[in-house]
């Protein structure tokens, strides 16, 4: 049973430039959070998603950022116009139901030149 | 404002001996809590969790204690191996029901042979 894939693992990006970060779930999970860990950090959520729904997006920042899970295909983080804030370690995490243990990807490491 | 806090950065303990890692939160509603070990350029993975109802669960060589009138949690690993060495965070799902976790910033444990 494959675990929560991510790719690319590492991406660099120039800013300006369009970044997109995918996630498919564990098999059987229909619930992924994505979170980002900045340097020396914790992992901040980011936003909640169920299959073609946008559950919750309190962590999500108002511009440049957006996030979709469509029924068939991974789920993909999608940050516009990256600048070198941007630059951290994202992560993605499935669930069968909501409120239970996460299960966490490798991770995709932004790097913005 | 940090919800959920691991106030040491770091551990250094032998091995064989038991490593304590700390926790505390500030909000009372919390009834679910979790713990991860992250190695570098890796995802964290799941170790152990505990629910409110409980003040203890036992895990082999993990073991997470949960006292909720002092708002604190702690893992004990017990005996502590050189591959126990990582960033190990504490956890918290958010009460709203949505499943996000709330993580504390980290401790690195260091176990030296």
């Amino acid at each position: 049973n494959a675990g929560v894939m991510q790719n690319p693992r590492h991406l660099v990006r120039r800013r300006g430039q369009e970044a997109r970060l995918r996630c498919s779930p564990m098999k059987g999970h229909s619930h992924v959070y994505w979170y980002r860990q900045l340097p020396e950090e914790g992992l901040k959520f980011m936003v909640y998603l169920q299959k073609e729904n946008i559950i919750d997006e309190s962590g999500m920042p108002k511009e440049r950022f957006s996030a979709e899970f469509p029924k068939e295909g991974p789920s993909i983080l999608r940050i516009q116009q990256v600048v070198r804030g941007d630059s951290a370690a994202y992560f993605c995490a499935s669930s069968q139901q909501g409120p239970e243990t996460q299960y966490f990807g490798p991770g995709t490491r932004l790097l913005v030149l | 404002d940090q919800q959920v806090k691991q106030n040491s950065p770091s551990l250094s303990v032998q091995e064989g001996r038991i490593s304590i890692l700390n926790c505390d939160y500030t909000n009372s509603m919390f009834d679910y809590f979790l713990w991860y070990k992250k190695y570098p350029a890796e995802g964290p993975t799941f170790l152990i969790s505990i629910s409110s109802i409980k003040d203890k669960n036992e895990d082999g060589r993990f073991t997470v204690f949960l006292n909720k009138s002092a708002k604190h949690l702690s893992l004990h690993i017990v005996p502590s191996q050189p591959g126990d060495s990582a960033v190990y965070f504490c956890a918290a799902s958010d009460p709203g029901n949505t499943g996000k976790l709330i993580f504390g910033q980290g401790t690195t444990l260091q176990v030296k042979p």
